[in-house]
């Protein structure tokens, strides 16, 4: 089945305790990208990658780093959180090969607790 | 700067009423405005416009773009308690692959 998976879908933790949060996706798509929901904002794009050891900047980065060593994978690291990151975290891909689409397939999203 | 707008923010409707929600935009090099719908879970994919006055349509659900007044609305007719979600707009942003979502719309529809 063609999906994006997170882990972990929960987390609950302590501010300073870096923690990794992962996404992997099997449709061999060369986009990824990593957002943000918190209630009154929408979703806002952390981090994207084109491909292999391509990543951005989205709207909100600051607090966060990625990288993108393997196709399939796309981790979000948090070096030090912080109770402002407190969040539901979302991983998306696409297929952009060829210009093609700009549609987007969603993981399941984790939810993150600071405290 | 580049934005997008979605109204209303909320709404309650009764099932079998039509219902339409707003996407207003403000970017420069225009590609492409996608919806989503978004349960209790990951939003889904609905439709992408890319080109002005042509409808998109799945089932009871349509779409339209209009690029010179900058907005985009999405129909749903004949709703249903299934409907109800948060619908999301998304663009695009100028050149690259940042993309900018709404706010949102949440719907609520009653039995």
């Amino acid at each position: 089945e063609a999906q994006v998976t997170q882990n972990p879908r929960y987390l609950i933790t302590v501010t300073g305790k870096k923690l990794t949060v992962t996404c992997s996706q099997n449709m061999n798509h060369e986009y990824m990208s990593w957002y943000r929901q918190d209630p009154g904002l929408g979703l806002r794009q952390i981090y994207y990658s084109m491909n292999v050891e391509v990543t951005d900047k989205g709207d909100v980065p600051e607090g966060y780093k990625v990288s993108r060593k393997e196709k399939r994978n796309f981790p979000l690291i948090l070096e030090s959180p912080s109770p402002n990151q407190t969040s539901l975290y979302f991983c998306a891909s696409s297929d952009h090969s060829g210009g093609a689409t700009d549609t987007q397939y969603f993981g399941p999203g984790t939810r993150l607790t600071v405290l | 700067e580049d934005k997008v707008v979605q109204s209303p923010l909320s709404l309650v409707v009764h099932e079998g009423d039509t219902v339409t929600l707003n996407c207003s935009y403000e970017v420069t090099n225009f590609r492409s405005l996608l919806w989503y719908k978004q349960e209790k879970k990951a939003p889904t994919f609905l439709f992408m416009l890319t080109s002005s006055g042509i409808e998109k349509k799945s089932g009871r659900l349509s779409s339209i773009l209009d690029k010179k007044e900058l907005f985009s609305i999405l129909n749903i007719t004949a709703t249903q308690t299934g409907d109800s979600a948060v619908y999301l707009c998304a663009v695009p942003t100028s050149g690259t692959y940042k993309y900018i979502f709404g706010t949102g719309t949440r719907l609520k529809v009653l039995a």
